[in-house]
């Protein structure tokens, strides 16, 4: 049973192009987590999805940024128009289901916005 | 704002001294408390859980300890090596509002002496 999946480990993107990040669960995990790790930093929760649904997104910016978790597939956080703010680590998480269960972290992908 | 925080942002001690890294919270319906250890480069690592219906959790070398009096978790590492150098976080599970989400703070950087 692989681990929480996350690609590309490294991404760089010129100010303006889109950033594209991947995340694949633990096998019979069906909640997501995106948080975003400035260096030095805690992680600051992003969103919580389910199989097709958002159910927390609380922690997204209002714009440029979105976040799906398709029936097939991987959850995609996508962020449009980057600015050099974006540059983080962003990791995924994933849980089996809630009440107090443990999450489970991907290696996360470093963006570089350049 | 992040409602869980640590006392120390960094920790140095000797090889085989032990390691109390501490941490509070504010919210104080939350039951479930998580430590995560996180190596340079790679995402959270789950150390040991806590719930509220406990005030002491012991794992392979590592204890966590709970008071819920005073909002406070505290993680004592046992014999410490050098391999326990990483920032560690405590991470409270937040219910609110149908959603449910890890709450980080921002980690206390071990450094372990030889």
């Amino acid at each position: 049973n692989a681990g929480v999946m996350q690609n590309p480990r490294h991404l760089v993107r010129r100010r303006g192009q889109e950033a594209r990040l991947r995340c694949s669960p633990m096998k019979g995990h069906s909640h997501v987590y995106w948080y975003r790790q400035l260096p030095e930093e805690g992680l600051k929760f992003m969103v919580y999805l389910q199989k097709e649904n958002i159910i927390d997104e609380s922690g997204m910016p209002k714009e440029r940024f979105s976040a799906e978790f398709p029936k097939e597939g991987p959850s995609i956080l996508r962020i449009q128009q980057v600015v050099r703010g974006d540059s983080a680590a962003y990791f995924c998480a994933s849980r089996y289901g809630t009440q107090n269960t443990e999450a489970f972290f991907g290696q996360g992908t470093r963006l570089t916005v350049v | 704002g992040e409602s869980v925080g640590l006392h120390l942002p960094t920790l140095s001690v000797q090889e085989g001294d032990n390691s109390i890294i501490n941490c509070a919270y504010s919210n104080s319906a939350s039951d479930y408390f998580i430590w995560y250890k996180q190596e340079s480069g790679k995402g959270p690592q789950f150390i040991i859980d806590i719930r509220s219906n406990m005030d002491k959790r012991q794992g392979q070398r590592v204890t966590v300890l709970l008071n819920k009096t005073v909002k406070h978790l505290s993680l004592q590492i046992a014999a410490t090596q050098p391999g326990d150098s990483a920032v560690y976080f405590c991470a409270e599970d937040l219910t609110q509002g149908g959603s449910e989400k890890l709450v980080f703070g921002k980690g206390t950087k071990l450094t372990v002496n030889p």
